[in-house]
């Protein structure tokens, strides 16, 4: 049961341009939402986050959009770099302190043409 | 400020033998939490360590078990290793319910054959 869910796996832009990483979720309990950027060989890096009380959150170039009646979010990366070449995971978590934990989707790789 | 180091990188074992896995906690953290991470999908929760207790627990088998020292570093034990259980383990060091400081780890990639 895939509770978050990323459907493509991979996107390939081109430097400069807009790039837009997509995630649905299907648990109406997840309150929190992060970005991570994963590169080979290392852990996951967090990006970025919003809470259900908003509906963008903003960080330099990269901007989260949540549409809450949608269960559908997405992360804006503008203008795309070719380091931003790596793999994005999507990840929600009902609630914050103690016994909370993340559920992430599959990943979307990421890959930014120069 | 030192991160969060796993140990081994990679360990090729058999199917039924058992496994150790050792992730240290970045200074200051109290609270280590472990993710599988199988081939083509997202990391998977399997459990949380805080106060050198279970403070959590994913859908996973109790041969999944794992311990948290005094300095907050955590192993994670497989019992009866299962070709599925091939995966990348990743652990990540946090302040109890902030899941926002989470520090992972590079992982450690474990085949079973």
């Amino acid at each position: 049961d895939q509770q978050v869910k990323q459907n493509s796996p991979s996107l390939s832009v081109q430097e400069g341009r807009i790039s837009i990483l997509n995630c649905d979720y299907t648990n109406s309990m997840f309150d929190y939402f992060l970005w991570y950027k994963k590169y080979p060989a290392e852990g996951p890096t967090f990006l970025i986050s919003i809470s259900s009380i908003k509906d963008k959150n903003e960080d330099g170039r990269f901007t989260v959009f949540l549409n809450k009646s949608a269960k559908h979010l997405s992360l804006h990366i503008v203008p795309s770099q070719p380091g931003d070449s790596a793999v994005y995971f999507c990840a929600a978590s009902p609630t914050t302190g103690a016994n909370s934990k993340l559920t992430f989707g599959k990943g979307i790789t990421l890959s930014v043409r120069p | 400020e030192t991160g969060v180091t796993q140990s081994p990188t990679h360990l090729i074992k058999t199917r039924g033998q058992q496994v150790t896995l050792r992730c240290s906690s970045q200074s200051g953290h109290n609270t280590v939490s472990w993710y599988q991470q199988a081939l083509g999908q997202g990391p998977q929760f399997i459990f949380q360590y805080y106060r050198e207790e279970e403070n959590g627990r994913g859908n996973f088998p109790p041969r999944f078990s794992g311990l948290q020292f005094p300095n907050y570093s955590s192993e994670l034990n497989v019992n009866a290793l299962e070709l599925d259980d091939s995966a990348l383990y990743l652990c990540a060091s946090s302040l109890v319910g902030d899941f926002y400081g989470y520090t992972f780890g590079s992982g450690t990639r474990l085949t079973v054959v």
